[in-house]
């Protein structure tokens, strides 16, 4: 099935210890997304990367790094983890900026 | 409707019942809007979408309907089933941002 896949599921993170959240779209969407969902707030974009070779900050950048070095991949890097940064993280592309998202199954993040 | 805070609003609804679901947006110069269906465990999935100029957009069992005047959405949903029961949230797209900014969202509870 076309889409997009996360890993791992979820993970149960060292404070201090750097991690990197995979995420990778069969689709060929130029745009792809990372946000973080905590309960109670709406999903809140961490960085994002237009086409393959370009990325930018969202709206909660720090303490989170991507590379796009491809069209397909897009991963995401914890580099010193904070129990802040508990949370679900969803992956996410679109064909174009300001189109609909196609969203993966979510990362279940616990910082301890 | 919803509501930025650490509890998401619920709407609780018999099965056979319409449910309405409302959403305040905070731009307006948002020319975009999508609802989302969350269900639980699972990433977000596209339900409808509608543009500025229109005030409203049906699909199947589900209807959008946007008042600019009072940067108001809603998602109406006929005959609510059981399948039906997830937390629903409304994006808005800012033109030359070219990101959506997410509502908290609304549980909705179809009961038996």
């Amino acid at each position: 099935t076309a889409g997009i896949t996360q890993a791992p599921t979820s993970q149960i993170l060292a404070a201090g210890r750097s991690m990197t959240l995979r995420c990778t779209q069969d689709m060929r969407h130029n745009a792809m997304y990372w946000y973080r969902q905590d309960l109670g707030l709406g999903l809140r974009l961490i960085h994002y990367s237009n086409t393959a070779g370009t990325t930018g900050k969202g709206e909660v950048p720090d303490g989170y790094s991507v590379s796009r070095a491809n069209t397909d991949d897009f991963p995401l890097t914890l580099a010193s983890a904070v129990p802040s940064q508990t949370s679900v993280y969803f992956c996410a592309s679109s064909e174009g900026t300001g189109a609909p998202h196609t969203f993966g199954s979510g990362t279940r993040l616990t910082v301890v | 409707g919803e509501s930025v805070g650490l509890h998401l609003p619920t709407l609780s609804v018999q099965e056979g019942d319409n449910s309405i679901i409302n959403c305040a947006y905070s731009n307006s110069a948002s020319d975009y809007f999508i609802w989302y269906k969350q269900e639980s465990g699972k990433g977000p999935q596209f339900i409808i979408d509608i543009r500025s100029n229109m005030d409203k957009r049906q699909g199947q069992r589900v209807t959008v309907l946007l008042n600019k005047t009072v940067k108001h959405l809603s998602l109406q949903i006929a005959a609510t089933q059981p399948g039906d029961s997830a937390v629903y949230f409304c994006a808005e797209n800012i033109p030359n941002f070219n990101k959506f900014y997410f509502g908290s969202g609304t549980k909705l509870n179809v009961k038996p």
